[in-house]
């Protein structure tokens, strides 16, 4: 049973530097979605895809940030020139019915 | 915006205690209601679900029936066992959204032997 993949578990970066994140969703499940989870907090949404399309955009999503799901399958987000409010950790889930979700264990950016 | 409040941790109990864990929600439309739980070294998974006013929700011993009235959806559990201790998210589908679910701050619960 393989469930949601994501790499790198945790990435150190200094400000300023691009870094990117990899999800590898379920096989067959078509919906994937990005949170953003903070030490404290609940998991917060960044953005959906549905198959290879890119169908909502949080206002916490900024310019710096952009997501792609290319042919539907695994997806990458990638943050521009990071800032110390960036560090967090970058949840990804997979679900084939709406909001029941299937989370990875996540990716923590820390930004220097 | 559409939210959740769930009741602050760590709640600590024994072993074959009873376990309530407070949500309430704020929403515009009619919301679905979820708990997810996430246990020590593992990612978010669902735990249950209400999709309407009076449903409850039930899975591996928790439910959680939605009060359209109260604006609540509170867990429970008969008798918690140590397997039980992890972190649990109420969250709600997002009126203005499609697709997004809007979780709340979590509650931590470690159940002693």
């Amino acid at each position: 049973d393989t469930g949601v993949s994501q790499n790198p578990r945790h990435k150190i970066t200094k400000r300023g530097q691009n870094v990117t994140f990899r999800c590898d969703p379920i096989s067959e499940h078509n919906r994937l979605y990005w949170y953003r989870q903070t030490l404290g907090q609940g998991p917060e949404f960044l953005t959906y895809f549905q198959n290879e399309a890119q169908l909502e955009k949080s206002r916490l999503l900024s310019d710096r940030f952009s997501a792609e799901r290319p042919k539907g399958s695994f997806s990458t987000l990638e943050i521009q020139r990071t800032e110390q409010g960036d560090s967090a950790m970058y949840l990804c889930a997979s679900s084939l019915v709406p909001w029941e979700l299937f989370f990875g264990e996540g990716s923590r950016l820390t930004v220097l | 915006g559409d939210s959740v409040t769930q009741m602050e941790g760590p709640v600590t109990l024994s072993e074959e205690a009873f376990l309530t864990i407070n949500c309430t929600y704020t929403a515009t439309g009619y919301p679905s209601l979820f708990w997810y739980v996430q246990y020590p070294g593992e990612g978010l998974q669902l735990l249950l679900k209400a999709t309407k006013a009076d449903d409850k929700g039930s899975n591996k011993g928790f439910e959680a029936t939605y009060r359209k009235e109260t604006t609540s959806f509170h867990l429970e559990k008969g008798s918690v066992q140590v397997s039980d201790s992890a972190v649990y998210f109420c969250a709600l589908s997002d009126s203005n959204s499609g697709y997004a679910l809007n979780f709340g701050k979590g509650t931590s619960l470690l159940v002693t032997p």
